[in-house]
């Protein structure tokens, strides 16, 4: 089957560490999207990617890395510069890199820093 | 600039009831409407769309959504919901040309009561 698979679903780190969220697609989407969810916040853009090997900042990329070295994969690396980074993190794709496209979603890992 | 307003954080129903979400959104140029569902721990998925021609779109389970240009609104109704449609639903908009960045609103929880 296609689609979208995020791992781990839940991921617990101390404060201080970096971590990095996994995210592949078997669609042969162009582009890539990381999302952060929080309560009452609907959903913000972190970073997004519409070809390989170039990704760009969304709304809140500050505390956060990327890369895209395979059209398949787009992991998100949350790093110790993030000041909260507990929250729930979704990874998406559409199938080209402009248009209005459908967003399809993986499930989303949740995020927990202790 | 485009924005999305959702101005129901929750909306209680009992079940067999009709429901309307309301979606409002601004922006300068044309645009794209889409609403998303959200179970609860997973991604989202899309539940309809508006990209051009009739107004009215209409899913598979029943829902419906109707854009209003004048009125600048994508409301969501269903006309008889069941216990299965409690969810999170989320608006969004994308604007003609280019790369498309996808603006969501907060999200509306709709809770269906037995």
């Amino acid at each position: 089957d296609g689609g979208i698979t995020q791992s781990p679903k839940y991921l617990f780190r101390k404060e201080g560490q970096n971590v990095t969220l996994s995210c592949e697609q078997n669609l042969n989407h162009d582009a890539m999207y990381w999302y952060r969810q929080d309560p009452g916040q609907g959903l913000r853009l972190i970073y997004y990617s519409q070809i390989v090997n170039d990704f760009q900042k969304g709304d809140i990329a500050e505390g956060y890395s990327v890369s895209r070295e395979k059209k398949e994969s787009f992991p998100l690396t949350v790093t110790s510069a993030q000041k909260n980074p507990t929250a729930f993190y979704l990874c998406a794709s559409t199938p080209r890199r402009e248009g209005p496209d459908t967003q399809y979603f993986g499930p989303g890992t949740r995020l927990t820093v202790l | 600039a485009q924005s999305v307003t959702q101005l129901d954080s929750q909306v209680p129903v009992f079940e067999e009831a009709p429901v309307e979400l309301r979606c409002n959104y601004s922006s300068s140029v044309s645009v794209y409407l889409f609403w998303y569902v959200q179970y609860p721990n997973q991604g989202l998925q899309l539940l309809l769309k508006y990209l051009s021609g009739s107004t009215l779109v209409k899913s598979i389970n029943g829902f419906e959504a109707e854009f209003n240009k004048s009125q600048t609104s994508f409301h969501l109704r269903k006309p008889s919901v069941h216990i299965s449609d409690t969810a999170e639903y989320f608006c969004a908009v994308t604007n003609s040309g280019g790369y498309q960045k996808v603006t969501f609103g907060i999200g509306t929880k709709l809770q269906v009561i037995p």
